[in-house]
């Protein structure tokens, strides 16, 4: 397997522009993760799903961020409209069962002017 | 919520130093405990893994234990190298609901 995929790996976009991150877990794994790395506040669990359905995304930081998982291979994370203060590195990441080793994605180092 | 806490922040060790980095967390009721390093600019790669049913995990020079009942962890790093210079992350899994929880990081730098 070619691990956890995710794409783009920058982006730079402009504010109030709309940004969806992607993100291919590794196959087999039913657990999936996203978090948000910044300088300040480390790294922050956003939403994570079980089998495709959000489990817990109270730490979606506002309505402008949604995320989905429409199938098992597949997960967006989508921020509508961007601002500046959403600059930082998106990750994304899989395990089996929720309880065994996590894997993670590159990232995503997301810029918004 | 799960309160994950890493110390030191920072530590700087001359090479061929054995070395223990700390993780400390707020509820005991976790499923394991992983150990990750992330280099600059990178993303995290795992290092250990700790069931909630083991004491502790080895894998080459380094080595993690785990004390559920004190909500403690330690990553030892046997004869430290300069290729070992890194931040040093923890993840707790908890029992609840199997959300993964992460320290502040201890960074890492050895020095030649």
């Amino acid at each position: 397997d070619a691990g956890v995929i995710q794409s783009p790996r920058h982006e730079v976009t402009e504010m109030g522009q709309e940004v969806t991150l992607r993100c291919k877990p590794i196959s087999g794994h039913d657990y999936l993760f996203w978090y948000r790395q910044t300088m300040m506040r480390g790294l922050e669990l956003l939403i994570y799903f079980n089998n495709n359905v959000p489990i817990d995304d109270s730490g979606m930081p506002e309505d402008r961020f949604s995320a989905k998982m429409p199938n098992a291979s597949f997960s967006t994370l989508k921020i509508q409209p961007s601002e500046p203060r959403d600059s930082a590195v998106y990750f994304c990441a899989s395990s089996y069962r929720g309880n065994t080793e996590a894997f993670f994605g590159q990232g995503t180092r997301l810029t918004v002017v | 919520k799960q309160e994950v806490t890493q110390i030191p922040a920072a530590l700087s060790v001359p090479e061929g130093e054995n070395l223990v980095l700390n993780c400390s967390f707020t509820d005991s009721a976790i499923y394991n405990l992983q150990w990750f390093r992330q280099d600059p600019g990178k993303g995290l790669t795992s290092l250990l893994l700790i069931q909630s049913s083991q004491r502790e995990q080895t894998s080459g020079r380094l080595n993690a234990s785990l004390d559920k009942s004190s909500g403690r962890s330690t990553l030892y790093i046997a004869a430290s190298q300069p290729g070992d210079s890194a931040t040093y992350l923890c993840a707790v899994i908890g029992g609840w609901g199997n959300d993964m929880r992460f320290g502040a990081g201890t960074r890492l730098t050895v020095k030649p």
